[in-house]
């Protein structure tokens, strides 16, 4: 059972520039999360998605951001006119609903360099 | 945003020897997770806590979910090379909308051989 799948795991952008970052949950799941880490730091929450739907995007910026996670295909995450500050490890998680549990299962993360 | 007080910030200590490092928040959460992660990697899933005084074993690792349901600790006995990495926690709400994950900085720790 293949984990959850993100790519591009390197991408270089410039400012100015549109970033897309995919990610595929694992199979079963149909919840995803989207969290940024800066260098040294810890994770901090962007969006949560279900099919189609978005739950909570109460961690996403105002401006420039948007996530998708639609009925086929991967998860999205776009940025658009990029600047130096977006420049982060953008990481997916997924997680199914079970017992009134939702553990959540990362996938290996984007790293985006904005120029 | 809200964060997690991780405590220590970093370690460094000799094979064999125990770590312990703890979480402790403001708010009260309904799970607690311990995840791992190695340079370049995304987070793996050590140790998840879901009860309220749960105290939960994954090989050399223990980890506690503390009775106020403020904190949690971690411990690793007899550590090895391959522990090496930054350790996280992270506290979830409950369940509906309220899912997401709130982390600690993490606590680096370094194995000398």
């Amino acid at each position: 059972n293949a984990g959850v799948m993100q790519n591009p795991r390197h991408l270089v952008r410039r400012r100015g520039q549109e970033a897309r970052l995919r990610c595929s949950p694992m199979k079963g799941h149909s919840h995803v999360y989207w969290y940024r880490q800066l260098p040294e730091e810890g994770l901090k929450f962007m969006v949560y998605l279900q099919k189609e739907n978005i739950i909570d995007e109460s961690g996403m910026p105002k401006e420039r951001f948007s996530a998708e996670f639609p009925k086929e295909g991967p998860s999205i995450l776009r940025i658009q006119q990029v600047v130096r500050g977006d420049s982060a490890a953008y990481f997916c998680a997924s997680s199914h609903l079970s017992g009134g549990t939702d553990t959540q299962y990362f996938g290996p993360g984007t790293r985006l360099t904005v120029l | 945003g809200q964060q997690l007080n991780q405590s220590p910030q970093s370690m460094f200590i000799q094979e064999g020897e125990d770590v312990s490092m703890n979480c402790t928040s403001s708010s009260i959460f309904n799970t607690w997770l311990w995840y791992k992660q190695d340079p370049g990697e995304g987070p793996v899933l050590l140790i998840a806590l879901y009860k309220a005084g749960e105290l939960t074993s994954n090989g050399r690792l223990t980890a506690q979910f503390g009775i106020t349901r403020k904190d949690s600790f971690l411990n690793i006995s007899a550590s090895i090379p391959s522990d090496v990495g930054i350790y996280f926690c992270a506290g979830q709400g409950n369940a509906g909308n309220n899912r997401k994950l709130i982390w600690g900085l993490g606590t680096s720790l370094a194995v000398n051989p």
